[in-house]
């Protein structure tokens, strides 16, 4: 499978623990993008990378948000500290053109 | 900021019926997405719109692209129970930057 994968699918967690995602782009795809969607809303861009740079990270949602792409291949997104609004879909894109969406991370704060 | 609107929010269609989603925006943007999401899945790429009067067509779907008005529109031709899903609309303020989605269109087909 050559499109955009990510891990883990479902991820429930208590609050106040750290979670972390990964994502692996289109491996020709030099620009990666991370968006949260809850429910009966359209997805929410969180922050992106061209290769290892971040371009955008003012629309994390708190400091408690980190991204890296720490070899402009795969990335990882942490949330640390997690709270019960944290729970949603959080989705990876990754475009050398047009954007290719992965199946997207689960996340259930309990 | 761009902004990206979509109408209706919600459409109940009966099958073989034709209808047309619409998607305003409030900048300049060089290309429109649609993607069709289904519940609980991750989105998939319908269509990218390039350039001013582009249509694209797959099957009972076409959309087209008015960049002069900022619409898009998305037709659904002779609707079968396949097609419920969720349909968003998408632009980038340029290039590859970002992309906006609108609310979605929640698409059901009946019987």
């Amino acid at each position: 499978d050559t499109g955009v994968s990510q891990n883990p699918r479902h991820k429930i967690t208590k609050r106040g623990q750290n979670v972390t995602f990964r994502c692996d782009p289109i491996s020709e795809h030099n620009r990666l993008y991370w968006y949260r969607q809850t429910l009966g809303q359209g997805p929410e861009f969180l922050t992106y990378f061209q290769n290892e740079a971040q371009l955008e990270k003012s629309r994390l949602l708190s400091d408690r948000f980190s991204a890296e792409r720490p070899k402009g291949s795969f990335s990882t997104l942490e949330i640390q500290r997690t709270e019960q609004g944290d729970s949603a879909m959080y989705l990876c894109a990754s475009s050398g053109g047009i954007a290719f969406f992965g199946q997207g991370t689960r996340l259930t704060v309990v | 900021e761009l902004k990206v609107e979509q109408n209706p929010l919600f459409l109940s269609m009966q099958e073989g019926k034709n209808y047309t989603i619409y998607c305003n925006y409030s900048t300049t943007s060089d290309r429109l997405y649609w993607y069709r999401q289904d519940p609980g899945k991750s989105l998939e790429s319908l269509f990218v719109l390039l350039s001013n009067g582009a249509v694209k067509q797959e099957g009972r779907l076409m959309a087209s692209l008015d960049t002069k008005a900022r619409l898009s529109t998305l037709h659904i031709t002779a609707a079968v129970h396949d097609l419920s899903a969720t349909y968003f609309c998408a632009a980038p303020n340029s290039g590859n930057t970002p992309l906006v989605f609108g609310k979605g269109t929640r698409l059901s087909v009946i019987a």
